[in-house]
């Protein structure tokens, strides 16, 4: 069946413009994590949904970030006024509940803000 | 708090050495779940295996095994007569409490043909 899928797979932009990441879940996970993945460094935790509620966006970097999800579908992520920081693999995961099951990554956004 | 500690940067072993990958947890909840997985170079993670707490046995799948040893808060990750498509940067995670999965930092593995 099909897998978790996001788009655009690779995005250059210009520091201060916005940009919307989406995320699209495999069908029936009611769990969605957003992850941030630095060159050559391990997964940080953004943000969880469970639907399309978000439980905790404490780990969204600044007000800049912010996510939103549509029931137990799509997810989108929005980067407002870029920063060069900004710039790294942003990896979309679900899975069919939280908890004790194995999560499905996506294959990622790469942003790359100049 | 909980915490995945996974020490060993990188390793580099020759094609059909055996290699363990360690993975050491943190938590104070008695149940808890964890996880390996593989993102090779194409960057896509895979998830390899889950472990509940309360299963101490071993497992082993062809040539992959793991290790879970409550005892050492460990959970190490072993590949017999490793290949080079076994390259790629191993993650261990722990979920226990809340919703979140707590990565390791990762292991990047290379293996030499």
């Amino acid at each position: 069946g099909a897998g978790v899928s996001q788009s655009p797979s690779n995005k250059v932009t210009e520091k201060g413009k916005d940009v919307e990441l989406r995320c699209d879940p495999i069908s029936g996970h009611t769990a969605l994590y957003w992850y941030r993945q630095r060159l050559g460094q391990g997964l940080e935790f953004l943000i969880y949904f469970q639907g399309n509620s978000a439980p905790d966006k404490s780990g969204l970097p600044s007000d800049r970030f912010s996510a939103e999800r549509t029931g137990e579908s799509v997810s989108t992520l929005t980067i407002q006024r870029t920063q060069q920081e900004d710039s790294a693999v942003y990896l979309c995961a679900s899975s069919l509940d939280q908890g004790r099951y194995e999560q499905y990554f996506g294959p990622g956004t790469r942003l790359t803000v100049t | 708090a909980q915490k995945v500690t996974q020490a060993q940067t990188e390793i580099s072993v020759v094609e059909k050495e055996d290699v363990t990958l360690d993975c050491v947890y943190e938590t104070r909840d008695t149940t808890y779940y964890l996880f390996w997985y593989k993102q090779p170079p194409s960057g896509e993670l895979v998830f390899l295996i889950r472990r509940n707490s309360f299963d101490e046995q071993n497992e082993i799948s062809g040539r992959y095994s793991w290790n879970f040893q409550k005892s050492t808060s460990s959970f190490n990750f072993t590949i017999t007569a490793s290949q080079v498509v076994d390259s790629a940067v191993y993650f261990c995670a722990l979920h226990a409490g809340t919703y979140k999965y707590i990565f390791g930092t990762g292991t990047r593995l290379k293996v030499l043909a």
